[in-house]
């Protein structure tokens, strides 16, 4: 069964901290994976978008790994700040014709205090 | 640069009344068109996608409908809505299905 699972589901740190949020995926066949920032009430934005042969994509602040072998990936915010504050979602894309492509999910709630 | 609209914002309606949600997209043309909605602790779920004008493909038989009437222009529908369409309903676009998708503002609807 093609599945994305995203931890933690919650998180909440300091402002100029850093953190990493984690994915995994069952989903085959691989196509790419991206990650997504969504503020509350606000549509997904994309921050990186991985092929199957990229370990590492970065988007100022934020580093996005994959390791296609173990079918994990991290997303790593370096000094965060207030606005970093949002849901960010793991996106998992197969190789199939058809729109109903990619697998989401569920996201990590990330929360900056000052 | 492209850009996608949707409105309304917020919506709240009555079990039984019908629903209209608009979701427009300028500076690309033919783009692949998409209506997902967002439950709260689970991920995205596509409702409808479209490859052109009056081509409509559901994903998840339900209670509702979309339509596409124009080529940058994507409508969902329904006759007489349910407390389960509550949600906050997300359209996106992307050249192809296999391109990166870009998402609209949303509409968070509400049914009472």
């Amino acid at each position: 069964k093609n599945q994305v699972e995203q931890s933690p589901q919650s998180l909440i740190i300091l402002e100029g901290k850093n953190c990493t949020l984690q994915c995994n995926y069952t989903v085959s066949p691989f196509s790419n994976l991206r990650w997504y920032k969504q503020d509350t009430g606000r549509g997904p934005v994309s921050l990186t978008i991985m092929t199957f042969s990229e370990n590492t994509k970065s988007n100022g602040r934020y580093t996005a790994t994959l390791d296609a072998d173990t079918k994990q990936s991290s997303l790593h915010i370096t000094a965060s700040q207030l606005s970093d504050s949002a849901s960010y979602i793991c996106v998992v894309s197969v190789v199939q014709t058809g729109a109903n492509n990619l697998f989401f999910g569920t996201g990590t709630r990330l929360t900056v205090i000052p | 640069s492209q850009t996608i609209h949707q409105w309304p914002a917020t919506l709240v309606q009555p079990v039984g009344s019908p629903l209209s949600l608009e979701c427009t997209v300028e500076g690309t043309s033919n783009p692949n068109l998409y209506w997902y909605r967002q439950a709260a602790g689970r991920g995205l779920q596509l409702l409808f996608y479209s490859v052109g004008i009056g081509q409509i493909s559901s994903e998840v038989p339900q209670n509702l409908s979309a339509s596409r009437p124009q080529d940058r222009q994507f409508i969902l529908s329904s006759k007489k809505l349910l407390l389960s369409d509550s949600g906050f309903y997300l359209c996106a676009w992307s050249v192809l299905p296999q391109h990166n998708r870009f998402f609209g503002p949303g509409t968070r609807l509400t049914v009472l």
